[in-house]
């Protein structure tokens, strides 16, 4: 069955160190991959996404992820975590024709 | 501005009530889509429409109904069969061509049982 996987339900972070949030997939073939990222009670923002090509892909807010084949994966990373980069960070995978499959979410805190 | 807009942002039902969400967008997308999110459960599919005229159903699309009369309106109706309603709804649309994977969010209507 296709699913996505992201094994961390919360993370906490201090202000200025690194982040990386895990994903991973199970598919038919490779999908289409996204990560958005929601604040409280809002709806949900794209960060980035990967369609093919270069495997590192660059989003806003400072964001990258890697696609990684071999693993199934497409973990979210940023140098420099900002206090407002505190949110619920989703990872979701689809195919053309076909609607998103979302994991169940992260949520990340930032301590200072 | 472009975008995707969902009324009301609050939304209280009574027992035994139909209630409908709005969702309307300007962006020209051929696609829109209904999810349900609980705490911890992720975005869950309701309903899909690829076109207007056709939609199909999500993996939990008892209890609600969608009509999809025009390509900017997807308005989606939780009836009364719907035992546990209480939940954060968001709409979200797509466009067409390779881009039509990614998804675009309305802010969402929350639904409350009086």
């Amino acid at each position: 069955a296709q699913s996505v996987t992201q094994p961390d339900i919360h993370i906490t972070v201090s202000e200025g160190a690194s982040l990386e949030l895990r994903c991973n997939y199970s598919y038919g073939a490779t999908p289409y991959l996204f990560w958005y990222v929601q604040s409280p009670g809002q709806g949900l923002q794209l960060l980035l996404k990967y369609f093919s090509g270069d495997t590192l892909v660059q989003g806003i807010k400072g964001f990258e992820a890697e696609f990684k084949r071999s693993q199934s994966s497409f973990n979210l990373r940023k140098p420099s975590v900002h206090w407002s980069d505190a949110a619920e960070y989703f990872c979701a995978v689809g195919m053309t024709g076909t609607a998103l499959i979302f994991g169940k979410g992260t949520t990340l805190s930032v301590s200072s | 501005d472009g975008g995707i807009t969902q009324s009301p942002k609050y939304l209280f039902r009574k027992e035994g009530q139909n209630v409908t969400l709005s969702c309307e967008q300007n962006l020209n997308h051929d696609a829109m889509y209904w999810y349900r999110q609980d705490p911890g459960q992720g975005l869950r599919l309701i309903y899909y429409s690829q076109i207007v005229n056709d939609f199909q159903k999500g993996d939990i699309a008892e209890g609600y109904s969608v009509s999809r009369e025009k390509k900017e309106s997807f308005p989606l109706t939780v009836t009364s069969a719907q035992k546990n309603p209480t939940a954060f709804y968001l709409c979200a649309s797509s466009p067409p061509g390779l881009a039509g994977e990614t998804q675009y969010f309305g802010p969402g209507t929350r639904l409350l049982v009086l």
